[in-house]
Parts: C-alpha cells; structure tokens; sequence
C-alpha cells in the first residue's frame, strides 16, 4: 500500500512567487492535514479536511495560503505570494477515521529567497 | 490552545545504553499522546503511542510512560542501535479532537555512536 506521497520534494522560488505543493494521502483515508516546521521549532498545525470540506483551518497563518481538496482526494497548498518567512518544510498527514493514527508524508522543503 | 514542551533538544549515546526523551504539556484534557521518528529524508513516522487511561506502554526496546497528574510524558529506548538515530517528535491531541489534529514538541535530535 502506497504511502502518504508529496510533491515536490524540494522548491526554491522568489520572494513574491507563487508556489503549489500537492498531497496524495493514503488510499480510502478521508482526512487529510497540513502541518509545516520551520527551521528548529515544532511542527505546527496548518489545516484539516475531511472528504473535500475543511473541518479545521485554525493554523493557517495568513490569507496567501489556500488549501483545496477537491473531490476529497489529493490536496493541493498554494502560497501566494510567498514570503521570506513562509520556509520551511510542510507536511501532509492522512488517517482514515478521525480517531485512528495519522501517517505523515515525507515533506516538502520550501526555500524562498 | 495545547502547549508541549519536550527536553533535550539534542543527545548523544553510546550503542547499547539508553535514551530517555521527556515531554510536558499544559491541557489537562489532552488524552493521546504519540511519539514520531523522523529519518533524514524521512516524513514523521509513529513509532509509539499511549492514551490518558494507560500509564505505560511496551513494544520491544521501546517504552512510553505517561505521569497524568504531572502533565508529563516520556520515550524510553533500550539498547539503543546506530539506526535509532534520528529526531524524535512527541505529540499531544486534546480530548475531543481527531487523532490527527496534534501539537507537537520541538524535536530531540537523538545520535547512537557506534
């Protein structure tokens, strides 16, 4: 069984560019986060979708960033436009009930400079 | 909102002792706590969890205790290995939220000389 798969691994894009990260969570599991850490802290809560609806978007730092999940499957995380502050690596996680355990992705390393 | 605090950031041993990493959190409501191994390259993988009506849990060289009326939690690794190195994520998730929805510590970086 395929794991949590995320694209890119690695982005480097200017500060004012936009930039797309894709999730594919596992197989049947309906929810779907976001979690993003920035250099030395913790990882940090972005957002949670159940099927294609988001339950909780609570962490979203500000209003460049958009989540979608159209037709519940993959997710995509725009960020736009990005700012110098907005590195880090991002994580996508996936569960298949809301109380069973989440598996994370390998993440994706964003750099803006 | 959920705080956790984890200690050390880094630790350094020698194969074959063991590495103790301890984590508190604030909300007393929190009721799941599991614990993530990140390899280099890696994405967060579980390795452990336990729930506020357990106090201890085993699985092989690994250990969790959870000390509720502390707010404190902790990963035992005995007989630690080279291919134990990696950071080590604990996680709290309050009561009433999904499993997934987590707050994290800041990472111990764990390295096991050979």
């Amino acid at each position: 069984e395929a794991g949590v798969t995320q694209f890119p691994s690695h982005s480097v894009i200017e500060k004012g560019q936009t930039v797309t990260l894709r999730c594919d969570p596992i197989s049947g599991h309906d929810n779907l986060y976001w979690y993003r850490r920035v250099m030395g802290k913790e990882i940090k809560f972005l957002l949670h979708f159940v099927k294609e609806s988001k339950q909780d978007e609570s962490g979203m730092p500000n209003n460049r960033f958009l989540a979608e999940r159209t037709g519940g499957t993959y997710s995509t995380l725009k960020v736009q436009p990005a700012e110098l502050e907005d590195s880090g690596v991002y994580f996508c996680a996936s569960s298949q009930t809301l109380n069973t355990e989440a598996f994370f992705g390998q993440g994706t390393r964003l750099t803006v400079v | 909102g959920e705080n956790v605090e984890q200690h050390p950031s880094t630790l350094s041993v020698q194969e074959g002792d063991s590495a103790v990493i301890k984590c508190t959190y604030s909300d007393s409501a929190s009721n799941y706590f599991p614990w993530y191994k990140q390899e280099l390259g890696k994405g967060p993988q579980l390795i452990i969890d336990i729930r506020s009506n357990v106090g201890e849990k085993k699985d092989q060289r690994i250990a969790v205790t959870l000390n509720k009326t502390a707010k404190h939690f902790s990963l035992h690794i005995t007989e630690t290995q080279p291919e134990d190195s990696a950071v080590y994520f604990c996680a709290a998730s309050p009561r009433g939220s999904t499993l997934g929805r987590l707050y994290f510590g800041r990472g111990t970086q764990l390295t096991v000389w050979p």
